[in-house]
């Protein structure tokens, strides 16, 4: 079973380009998760949605973050314009409603930088 | 403060050796609890749950403590497959959120 996919794997971009970051859920997963992780700040949630509907996106850090989910196998986290201080890795996660134990599956990443 | 705090390490450790992760974690309405092992540029994964009674998977025990809002993972007869960051989880009330420490990273030596 295939997991978490996320596209590309690794993105270098200059200052002020839109970048675009893909991500497939495991099928059957109700929950989708995008995260951001760098040394200073860890691993932090930026948006999550529940069948399809973004339900928290407190974590987004700023308007020029986007992330949409047109659909249960597939979801986007566009930043526009880029900025070398966006250079991180991006996860996508994926789970069930509930599981015992609850777990999020995640993706491999994107390694993004900004120059 | 943060939610979830961890030393960050290195520990450096001999093979064999038993190695202790401590967390502490600032909600007290918190309601779930995990380890997630990431290994060098790798996904985060799931190592284990964490249950007020204690639990013990193989080598690995974790321990919760509620009313000290702490939570601890110990690692027996340390193996050098072991090295790698170990990332303390909360789960919330509401929602399927996670937040994560931000990690602990284990080196075992030959």
């Amino acid at each position: 079973d295939a997991g978490v996919i996320q596209s590309p794997r690794h993105e270098v971009t200059e200052m002020g380009q839109e970048v675009t970051l893909r991500c497939k859920p495991i099928s059957g997963h109700d929950y989708l998760f995008w995260y951001r992780q760098t040394m200073m700040r860890g691993l932090e949630l930026l948006i999550y949605f529940n069948n399809n509907v973004p339900i928290d996106d407190s974590g987004m850090p700023e308007d020029r973050f986007s992330a949409k989910m047109p659909n249960a196998s597939f979801s986007t986290l566009k930043i526009q314009p880029s900025e070398p201080r966006d250079s991180a890795v991006y996860f996508c996660a994926s789970s069930l409603v509930f599981t015992d134990p609850y777990e999020q599956y995640f993706g491999p990443g994107t390694r993004l930088t900004v120059t | 403060r943060k939610e979830v705090e961890q030393d960050p390490g290195p520990f450096n450790v001999p093979e064999g050796a038993t190695v202790a992760f401590n967390c502490t974690y600032s909600n007290s309405a918190s309601q779930s609890f995990f380890w997630y092992r990431q290994d060098c540029r790798k996904e985060p994964k799931l190592l284990m749950s964490v249950y007020s009674s204690g639990n013990e998977d193989g080598r690995f025990t974790a321990q919760l403590n509620r009313a000290s809002q702490y939570i601890s993972l110990l690692i027996r007869d340390s193996k050098l497959s072991d090295s790698a960051t170990y990332l303390c989880v909360v789960k919330g009330v509401s929602g399927n959120m996670l937040t994560f420490g931000g990690g602990t990273r284990l080196m075992v030596k030959p």
